[in-house]
């Protein structure tokens, strides 16, 4: 059955150090997400990727944060100058639409970001 | 701002008992309602689908129902088994492509 896969499943790095975790999204699906989940807490929406440009993004996802497509596979999040506060859980999730009735979210396993 | 809110936070029954997790949002004006499970440590296993239009959906021993005017769903497990351990979560998707989370409700099936 196709999945959502992403590496590392886990990553420490020193605060101030920029951290790049990778998707590759379930190969038709054409719409991906970023979420995150700080331990404790609920998942929380990112940012939305469609068409090789963000859709939607959370007021979470500032200037720090990037995502890119590179070559028609991999979907990035880029976390630049890390902070503590961004040690959680992210997410990547596909669909392959957003219609009602189609819009099944499929998740990956997750890459843990640990700061220290 | 829509909130999604499940009750109870954690829930323990034993083994072949019928049980409901329920989930409750604000803001009735939703597109669809995603179930989903998510074992320790893992990412979230995607359950069922219900549409804004749909009254409930079923997937083997789940059905997850869906009454939008007074803003709940609830997630039904038949005849549970301790494999089914894990924390549920309910995520609503409204005006927009994101989904809205609960917190979930863990749920321990004790053999």
């Amino acid at each position: 059955e196709p999945e959502v896969t992403q590496t590392p499943s886990h990553q420490v790095t020193q605060m101030g150090q920029e951290v790049i975790l990778r998707c590759v999204p379930i190969s038709n699906h054409l719409y991906f997400y970023w979420y995150r989940q700080i331990l404790g807490q609920k998942v929380e929406f990112l940012v939305s990727f469609y068409n090789n440009e963000i859709s939607e993004k959370s007021e979470i996802f500032d200037d720090q944060f990037s995502v890119e497509r590179p070559d028609g596979s991999n979907f990035t999040l880029k976390i630049r100058s890390t902070k503590l506060e961004d040690s959680a859980m992210y997410f990547c999730a596909s669909r392959l639409t957003v219609a009602t009735n189609t819009g099944e979210l499929f998740f990956g396993e997750g890459s843990r970001l640990t700061v220290l | 701002k829509q909130e999604v809110t499940q009750i109870p936070a954690a829930l323990s029954v034993p083994e072949g008992e019928n049980l409901v997790l329920n989930c409750s949002f604000t803001d009735s004006a939703i597109y669809n309602l995603q179930w989903f499970r998510q074992d320790p440590g893992k990412g979230l296993t995607s359950l069922l689908l219900i549409q804004s239009s749909q009254r409930e959906q079923t997937s083997g021993r789940l059905n997850a129902s869906l009454d939008k005017s007074s803003g709940r769903s609830t997630l039904y497990i038949a005849a549970s088994q301790p494999g089914d351990s894990a924390t549920y979560l309910c995520a609503s998707q409204g005006g927009s492509e994101k989904l809205v989370f609960g917190k979930g409700t863990k749920l321990t099936v004790n053999p």
